[in-house]
């Protein structure tokens, strides 16, 4: 089936530090998503993007978050600065028209904050 | 949350055992998605239920939905060791983005 492609696997920077997560979309998708999973939790929705914009943010979307996807390169997301509480394991999704269609993860970005 | 605390379960079966996870939703959904995650991996769907439906099947899966009750179930008959996962319920709070529950893990031991 399509996949989601996500780099790199795992990320340990230091508090205060900028991290870039990147994601490889499905090649035809159009909307794409950021989730968020602390260990033991439940994943949670972050950010959702089309056609260069931000669509709709959840209240765990930080002003420290940002997400580009610059010339139909990786879709991005950027912590600047990260704190011990971004730590988690940061999921990519796509898809490929709105609303109702499936979203497609790719594998988790796991990020350790020290 | 969107979803109860009793959502949070681990389940240990056999092989060729049946299995059935519950999930309850506090808010308006018109569709119940349930999502599974093999260690690591990201999340797979693998069955969705519109409002209008009371049960949906699929192959080994069946999942049934009472918007009265505001609740979701997933069964998998015959199950096999390569079930072993966690399984997610999944409705939209957003507009666009999924929320989901806290999972269940199954475990199926040959």
């Amino acid at each position: 089936g399509p996949k989601v492609l996500q780099i790199p696997s795992h990320q340990i920077i230091d508090m205060g530090q900028m991290v870039t997560l990147n994601c490889d979309p499905v090649s035809n998708h159009l909307y794409f998503y950021w989730y968020k999973q602390i260990l033991g939790q439940q994943m949670e929705f972050l950010v959702n993007f089309y056609n260069g914009k931000v669509m709709e943010k959840s209240k765990l979307f930080k002003d420290q978050f940002s997400v580009e996807r610059p010339d139909g390169s990786y879709f991005t997301l950027k912590i600047q600065p990260t704190a011990l509480e971004d730590s988690a394991v940061y999921f990519c999704a796509s898809s490929n028209r709105d609303k109702y269609a499936e979203q497609f993860f790719g594998p988790g970005t796991r990020l350790t904050v020290l | 949350s969107q979803w109860g605390e009793e959502n949070l379960q681990a389940l240990s079966i056999q092989e060729g055992e049946d299995v059935t996870m519950n999930c309850s939703y506090k808010t308006y959904t018109t569709v119940v998605q349930w999502y599974r995650q093999k260690s690591g991996k990201g999340p797979a769907l693998i069955i969705l239920i519109r409002s209008n439906e009371r049960e949906k099947r699929s192959g080994r899966l069946r999942a049934t939905l009472d918007t009265s009750s505001q609740s979701s179930s997933l069964s998998i008959t015959g199950t096999l060791a390569t079930d072993t996962a966690v399984y997610f319920c999944a409705t939209r709070d957003y507009a666009q983005g999924l929320t989901f529950g806290l999972g269940t893990r199954v475990s199926v031991f040959p």
